[in-house]
């Protein structure tokens, strides 16, 4: 059973959009949530993460927004660009578990 | 930039043979991970370590074994290699910082005909 969902394979989007990813979660015990950008053959580069007692955080052009009574949480990327492009991973952890559970990836096209 | 280093960058091999997939990370973290990755699939994590001599099976069954008799180093074996074995391996480690943010090595992309 999945327990961090992207219910989105895939989002295309015009150069200098908005793009917005979303995550869903199950688990309430998760308390720190982080974002990763993937190309392909390549390995997960860390984007930006949020930990449970905020509601975002933001970093250049990357916004993250944490809903805790929704179980969500989302990536705004303004404005998008080309290099953008690549999957996107959600990935949550918490408590005494080291570990993070990823979701499936979102695959990003922003088209120029 | 993260220090973690993976070997080969790409391997395809026969059925049957027994191969080492490499990861050493320079940073001095106690905590290093191997996930399986299929393309539109997640992540799954199959090993961890938490530190020297310490070795867990992930959440994801794996054939596959790992050691961590140094710091630095995590390698991955396989007796034998089969084609459900094909996959992107991604070996990770964590300062344990708190917020447990992994950094990646460039993965291995096995193919086993």
């Amino acid at each position: 059973d999945q327990q961090v969902k992207q219910n989105s394979p895939s989002l295309s989007v015009q150069e200098g959009r908005i793009s917005i990813l979303n995550c869903d979660y199950t688990n309430s015990m998760f308390d720190y949530f982080l974002w990763y950008k993937k190309y392909p053959a390549e390995g997960p580069t860390f984007l930006i993460s949020i930990s449970s007692i905020k509601d975002k955080n933001e970093d250049g052009r990357f916004t993250v927004f944490l809903n805790k009574s929704a179980k969500h949480l989302s990536l705004h990327i303004v404005p998008s660009q080309p290099g953008d492009s690549a999957v996107y991973f959600c990935a949550t952890g918490g408590g005494s578990n080291y570990k993070l559970t990823f979701g499936k990836g979102t695959l990003l096209t922003v088209n120029p | 930039e993260a220090d973690i280093y993976q070997t080969p960058r790409y391997l395809v091999i026969g059925t049957g043979k027994k191969i080492t997939l490499e990861c050493s990370q320079t940073m001095g973290h106690d905590k290093m991970y191997w996930y399986q990755q299929d393309p539109g699939m997640e992540l799954h994590l199959i090993h961890y370590s938490y530190g020297v001599n310490s070795t867990e099976k992930g959440d994801l069954s794996s054939e596959s074994t790992v050691s961590r008799i140094r710091t630095e180093h995590f390698p991955l074996t396989l007796e034998s290699a089969r084609p459900s074995h094909t996959s992107q391996y991604l070996c990770a480690s964590s300062g344990g910082g708190g917020d447990e943010k992994l950094f990646f090595g460039s993965g291995t992309q096995l193919s086993v005909l």
